[in-house]
């Protein structure tokens, strides 16, 4: 089974401080990790998708990468309009070709002025 | 820019009476699935539904629930008689190539 775990829980920055959310994944011949920001009381807002070890995906002041256990969203001088839950999800093989996510729990972004 | 679109926003309905929650993928997309996240839980894969049929089902989503495409731009989910613990969040989402994409979702809350 397909397993998802994101770190840390939640993360509170000052406008301008840089970091990197942690998603560690297990599963069974990755067909594609997905980065989501999800705003209170919105659907999942499509990111980025990651594919194989080594691959950078850059947008803005998000950039994502990935390597063979985990992938890193890292936010470069982030501004208060960041703050929102940002999701990891993976597509495995054992999806077959329904192509259904596993989803993390989220890491919860505050960005204060 | 085209989006996924569902309504109602919110629904409130009484344990036991039947909910219909509505959906419209964007036009070109082969693949739709329906997703719930109960509140402060995880977003979690109920069915996924391509060429008019049921692709894949959790095993969350049992005999209470259904989903149709009754025509070229709906597609909904129904469940026929709501528990309290069906209160969630639920998100259809729609695939082209790769990428899935969600709509603002439709609250659900079973009094």
């Amino acid at each position: 089974e397909d397993q998802v775990t994101q770190s840390p829980e939640a993360l509170r920055l000052q406008e301008g401080e840089s970091s990197s959310l942690n998603c560690s994944y297990t599963v069974s011949g990755l067909r594609g990790l997905f980065w989501y920001r999800q705003d209170p009381g919105k659907g999942p807002e499509f990111l980025f998708t990651l594919y194989s070890a080594g691959e950078e995906k850059e947008k803005e002041r998000l950039k994502a990468t990935l390597t063979k256990k985990e992938s890193f969203l890292h936010i470069t001088a982030p501004k208060p309009e960041d703050s929102a839950t940002y999701l990891c999800a993976v597509r495995g093989a054992s999806g077959g070709s329904n192509y259904k996510l596993t989803f993390g729990k989220g890491t919860l972004l505050t960005v204060n002025p | 820019e085209p989006e996924v679109t569902q309504t109602p926003s919110h629904q409130v309905t009484q344990m036991g009476q039947e909910v219909i929650l509505r959906c419209v993928p964007i036009s070109n997309h082969l693949y739709f699935y329906w997703y719930r996240q109960i509140l402060g839980q995880k977003v979690e894969f109920l069915v996924s539904f391509y060429n008019n049929e049921i692709s894949e089902k959790s095993e969350i989503f049992d005999d209470q629930f259904s989903v149709e495409r009754p025509d070229g731009s709906n597609f909904t989910l129904k469940i026929r008689s709501t528990k309290l613990e069906d209160s969630a969040m639920y998100f259809c989402a729609s695939m082209g190539d790769n990428e899935q994409f969600f709509g603002p979702g439709t609250r659900l809350t079973v009094l």
